[in-house]
């Protein structure tokens, strides 16, 4: 079936460094969608990705679409204890939006 | 607060019972999605309904049923419940089916005990 993994499971990473996560589609998108989910949370929308090779910025956070739109990648510049949580990618696909694993940050003490 | 409302937020209940989780979409909001979220674990598609018509079916257990009503609002529910059902259960909305964002509800948490 379908599938859109996300990598890695876990990233710790030091206050103020930086943190990506990474979507692959074993199949082409029409859109993605990145979400992210606050520790005791429900996810909140971040971000829709359309064009092949689209680039969007939010502050600190960069989000990619691949050109051939069956990869993504979000990227935090400097991160910080806001940024923690769960990030998830989100593929839609035939009619489906197929959710990636989900990526969570940690920021060590 | 994103608009879609779900009840209750907690649930305790032992194994073998059954219960009836809610969910209210955002106003204007056509279609629902459930999905189950173990500990510490991603996003399982349960089921998605538009408009009241079932559209797609994931994961879901046979002991688990879900409908939607006239006035949007749906229901999930959870038979012969065992151990392993114990997780967060979330009510996402959007406008449409189509590639649309979804709206996610804060969850209701069941424990099976």
């Amino acid at each position: 079936g379908q599938q859109v993994m996300q990598i890695p499971q876990y990233q710790h990473v030091q206050e103020g460094e930086d943190f990506t996560t990474y979507c692959n589609s074993s199949t082409t998108l029409s859109n993605i969608q990145w979400y992210k989910q606050r520790p005791g949370g429900h996810p909140v929308f971040l971000i829709q990705l359309v064009k092949s090779g689209e680039v969007k910025k939010q502050k600190r956070l960069t989000f990619q679409f691949g050109e051939a739109k069956k990869n993504s990648s979000l990227h935090i510049t400097a991160t910080q204890t806001t940024d923690v949580g769960t990030y998830f990618c989100a593929g839609y696909s035939n009619y489906q939006l197929i959710w990636g694993a989900g990526t969570k940050l940690i920021i060590k003490p | 607060d994103s608009g879609v409302t779900q009840t209750p937020k907690h649930l305790i209940t032992a194994t073998g019972q059954r219960v009836t989780l809610r969910c209210s979409p955002r106003s204007g909001d056509l279609s629902v999605y459930w999905y189950q979220q173990s500990l510490d674990q991603g996003l399982q598609f349960l089921i998605q309904y538009y408009n009241g018509e079932e559209r797609a079916k994931g994961n879901i257990l046979e002991r688990f049923s879900a409908q939607q009503f006239p006035d949007l609002h749906s229901e999930l529910n959870l038979s012969s419940l065992e151990l392993g059902d114990s997780a967060l259960y979330f009510c996402a909305s959007s406008v449409v089916p189509s590639e649309n964002i979804q709206y996610f509800g804060a969850g209701t948490r069941l424990s099976v005990l």
